[in-house]
């Protein structure tokens, strides 16, 4: 079992460009949840995908959105990219029966 | 919104002694309860959980304590270990939501 995994694990992008972040769940879960963690900061909630619908989102802007593909995999775009939203981003899975998320190892975005 | 408080940025333990690490929090329809522990350049580990319904639960050398009544949960390491030197994060949600709301993180560093 390979986890979760998500590619790349590392990118650079300039101001204003778009990005796809992508992600694999752990075998057998079927919910992908995305998080922003900045330096010195706890992962904040971006939104969750189930069923290949959002099923909840935090406080980011419509510049955030997602997809979940029937093969439960998730990509996270972000369009009109701010430096400030430079950070490591997480994709979490689990099963939408409850229980605990497991990560994957992030993907750092720098936005210059 | 900080629904979830880790107020110690830091703590250093000799090997062997006991780790403690705190965490508060404000909502109280949260109804389960997270440790992760996270190293530099990797994504969170799911470390130990509680529900709720339950005021402690135990693995291993890790243990985890709930007080609803104060909203406040703590991670009990005994023996400490040089090897669980890292970041660790408390994080709170619904058991079937897995929207979770994660702490600023504790470092722990223990010294051999």
């Amino acid at each position: 079992d390979a986890g979760v995994t998500q590619s790349p694990t590392h990118l650079i992008k300039t101001r204003g460009q778009q990005v796809t972040l992508r992600c694999s769940p752990k075998s057998g879960h079927d919910t992908v949840s995305w998080y922003q963690q900045a330096l010195g900061q706890g992962p904040q909630f971006i939104f969750q995908y189930y069923e290949e619908e959002e099923r909840q989102r935090g406080n980011f802007p419509d510049r955030f959105s997602g997809h979940q593909f029937p093969n439960y995999s998730s990509e996270l775009n972000v369009n009109a990219l701010l430096l400030g939203d430079s950070a490591l981003y997480l994709c979490a899975s689990s099963l939408t029966t409850g229980g605990s998320a497991f990560f994957g190892q992030g993907t750092r975005l720098t936005v210059v | 919104d900080q629904q979830v408080k880790q107020n110690s940025p830091s703590l250093s333990v000799q090997e062997g002694r006991i780790s403690i690490l705190n965490c508060d929090y404000t909502n109280s329809m949260f109804d389960y309860f997270l440790w992760y522990k996270k190293y530099p350049a990797e994504g969170p580990t799911f470390l130990i959980s509680i529900s709720s319904i339950k005021d402690k639960n135990e693995d291993g050398r890790f243990t985890v304590f709930l007080n609803k009544s104060a909203k406040h949960l703590s991670l009990h390491i005994v023996p400490s270990q040089p090897g669980d030197s890292a970041v660790y994060f408390c994080a709170a949600s619904s058991y079937n939501n897995n929207d979770m709301r994660f702490g600023a993180g504790t470092r722990l560093t223990v010294k051999p």
